[in-house]
């Protein structure tokens, strides 16, 4: 059971670039989010999803798209990176209930991070 | 909104010595409170977390936490340090009623473990 994998972990980009951070979970969760940690900053939410074709914003949504045609992925896009967007992405998955919501006692499952600098 | 303080950004403590680990939150609503830890280079995994009854709740790695809803405090602790408990250490928050938004975070305590 690998639970929630990202890829890549490591990126480098310039200024402008584009890239996709991926996100896949095999422990059929709807709800799957997005977190950039920056230091002294803890983790801030960018965005999120309860479910295929459900998607909404986070604290910090700016500069990032994300879609979910399946419930298995969850893929995180820089259009057009930017230095301030350099950070440990992490990507978390958990249950929700038959209403279609992240019960929030549920515990969160979170990938291994994504290292991205932007020069 | 909730939010959360981590009034200690770095605590260094010696193997087999006791820590406590502060963590304050502010909340108009009804929370449930986690704690997660984080290896270096590794995501997070939760430690424990408390959703209602005893206000002492015990997770893995012999950690333990209090809720103090008066204080509006969730301390975490653990009688005896090890090296391997050097991590970063956050505690979050969410909102007991459900909803989709995610948990919200504290900056973060790193343990630093001295032989």
């Amino acid at each position: 059971n690998a639970g929630v994998t990202q890829t890549p972990k490591f990126q480098v980009l310039k200024t402008g670039q584009s890239m996709t951070l991926q996100c896949a979970q095999d422990m059929n969760h709807e709800y799957m989010s997005w977190y950039r940690q920056d230091p002294g900053m803890g983790l801030r939410l960018i965005h999120y999803s309860v479910g295929a074709g459900i998607t909404d914003q986070g604290e910090v949504p700016n500069g990032y798209n994300v879609s979910r045609s399946t419930t298995e992925d969850f893929p995180l896009r820089l259009l057009s990176a930017a230095p301030s967007q350099t950070s440990v992405y992490f990507c978390a998955s958990s249950e929700r209930d038959a209403q279609g919501v992240r019960l929030a006692k549920n515990i969160q499952y979170f990938g291994a991070g994504t290292r991205l600098s932007v020069l | 909104a909730q939010s959360v303080t981590q009034l200690d950004s770095q605590v260094p403590v010696f193997e087999e010595a006791p820590v406590e680990l502060r963590c304050n939150y502010s909340s108009s609503v009804s929370v449930y409170l986690f704690w997660y830890v984080q290896y270096p280079n590794q995501g997070l995994q939760l430690l424990l977390k408390y959703l209602s009854g005893s206000t002492l709740v015990k997770g893995i790695n012999g950690f333990e936490a209090e809720f103090n809803k008066s204080q509006t405090s969730f301390h975490l602790r653990k009688p005896s340090v090890h090296i391997s408990d050097t991590a970063e250490y956050f505690c979050a928050v969410t909102y007991s009623g459900g909803g989709a938004d995610g948990l919200t975070f504290g900056k973060g305590t790193h343990l630093i473990i001295q032989p």
